[in-house]
Formats: structure tokens, C-alpha cells, sequence
């Protein structure tokens, strides 16, 4: 099974700042790597697949990149509504695995 | 609009069984794979299992296997979970998953709302 690893466990950012979140897979999962945003009593949302293909609707602000086993989630200006928990979930092997998340919050 | 609306959950004894339901709406049922995939309390999500278009492939994750059945009715558009012998750890939110056409793997592009499985005697 592939772990994948998420940091930070938390970021603390304030509004209008970057925030770049951070996954990394036990072995390759060449670009077959998800992110999803998950806020409190909501369904989970895909912002990234392909680890860089911006999913319908996601705002521009949120990028990803990264191939193999390091990815990156970089959310460039912060609105309020990014604040939530984030999680990466990697497709390549079965099964499918998802990080421990990291959570945004307000500085 | 797509939509994924789960229900079903509760509270249930060890050992005991629960039947997870998800009325999907807003696409073609029928043409993809569907997933449920779980959140226990203060964890991360995990992947349960998922179901091919036809009920002809099933997978699960080895810690429900033999337990939990996956099924789907492509008639009513619903996507079923049924759990037997459950344990402490079974304990979690269960979101229904929809699986976006021509990957070669498992994402989810479209996520129910979530219903909470609470195992306790």
C-alpha cells in the first residue's frame, strides 16, 4: 500500500497570503495524484487531478504540481472560503490511499 | 447538477448490520464506477470500496472485505453499502463517491453530503 504524507499537519495563513501544502508518496505515483477540499459538514470537492489539471470550476488561485513522489498544493491569495482541511489521494496503485490532510486556518 | 445524497446510517451494536443507500442524480448512472469511502472521527478519508458500471467488478479495502458488500441499482440510480459484523472501527462518516469516465485509477470528482455509521454497545 502506498502512504502518502501530508505537511504541514496545520498552516496558519492570514487572508490574501500564499499557502503551500505538501504530499509525498511512499513510492512513485508518477502524476496520478489528487487534491480535495474538505470544510466542515460539506461534501468533499476535487480541486486537482493529474496532480496539475485544475478540476471543473476551481478557481485559478489553486495550483498543483509535482510528479513522482513530491507534490505541491499552492493556493496563491487566500479567500475565506479556503479555509478547510485539504487532502492528497494518490490513483496510481490500488488501493487508493489519501494523506492525513492539513488543515488551513486563519493567522 | 449532480448530486449524491447518502443515507441509511445510525447507531448499531457491535457485530451488528447496517444498509448504506445513495440516490444519485443529475448523470448517466450507469456509466460509472461509484465508490464509498469513509471518514473515521478526527482521521483521515479512506477508501472502502467501489463497483464497476455493470456489478461486474467489485474491490475492496482489505479491512471490510468479507464483511461489507457493495452494490448498485442502475434502475433507481442508487449505490448501496451493506454492512455486517460491524466493529468499533467501522465507526465514520460514509460518503458516496462517483468516479469521473477514463482514468485508469480512482478518483472522485463528485461527493455526497455523508451519513455518520456510529458502532457502540
Amino acid at each position: 500500500e502506498i502512504v502518502m504524507i501530508q505537511s504541514p499537519a496545520t498552516l496558519s495563513v492570514s487572508p490574501g497570503e500564499r499557502a503551500t501544502l505538501s504530499c509525498r508518496a511512499s513510492q512513485s505515483v508518477s502524476s496520478n495524484l489528487a487534491w480535495y477540499q474538505h470544510r466542515p459538514g460539506q461534501a468533499p470537492r476535487l480541486l486537482v487531478h493529474g496532480a496539475s489539471t485544475r478540476a471543473t470550476g476551481i478557481p485559478a488561485r489553486f495550483s498543483g504540481s509535482g510528479s513522482g513522489t513530491e507534490f505541491t498544493l499552492t493556493i496563491s491569495s487566500l479567500q475565506s472560503e479556503d479555509f478547510a482541511v485539504y487532502y492528497c489521494q494518490q490513483y496510481n496503485n490500488w488501493p487508493w490511499t489519501f494523506g492525513q490532510g492539513t488543515k488551513v486556518e486563519i493567522k | 447538477e449532480v448530486q449524491l445524497v447518502e443515507s441509511g446510517g445510525g447507531l448499531v451494536q457491535p457485530g451488528g448490520s447496517l444498509r448504506l443507500s445513495c440516490a444519485a442524480s443529475g448523470f448517466t448512472f450507469s456509466s460509472n464506477w461509484m465508490s464509498w469511502v469513509r471518514q473515521a472521527p478526527g482521521r483521515g478519508l479512506e477508501w472502502v470500496a467501489n463497483i464497476w458500471q455493470d456489478e461486474g467488478e467489485k474491490y475492496y479495502v482489505d479491512s471490510v472485505r468479507g464483511r461489507f458488500t457493495i452494490s448498485r441499482d442502475n434502475a433507481k440510480n442508487s449505490l448501496y453499502l451493506q454492512m455486517n459484523s460491524l466493529r468499533a472501527e467501522d465507526t465514520a462518516v460514509y460518503y458516496c463517491a462517483r468516479e469521473p469516465m477514463g482514468e485508469a485509477g480512482s478518483l472522485f470528482d463528485y461527493w455526497g453530503q455523508g451519513t455518520l455509521v456510529s458502532v457502540s454497545s
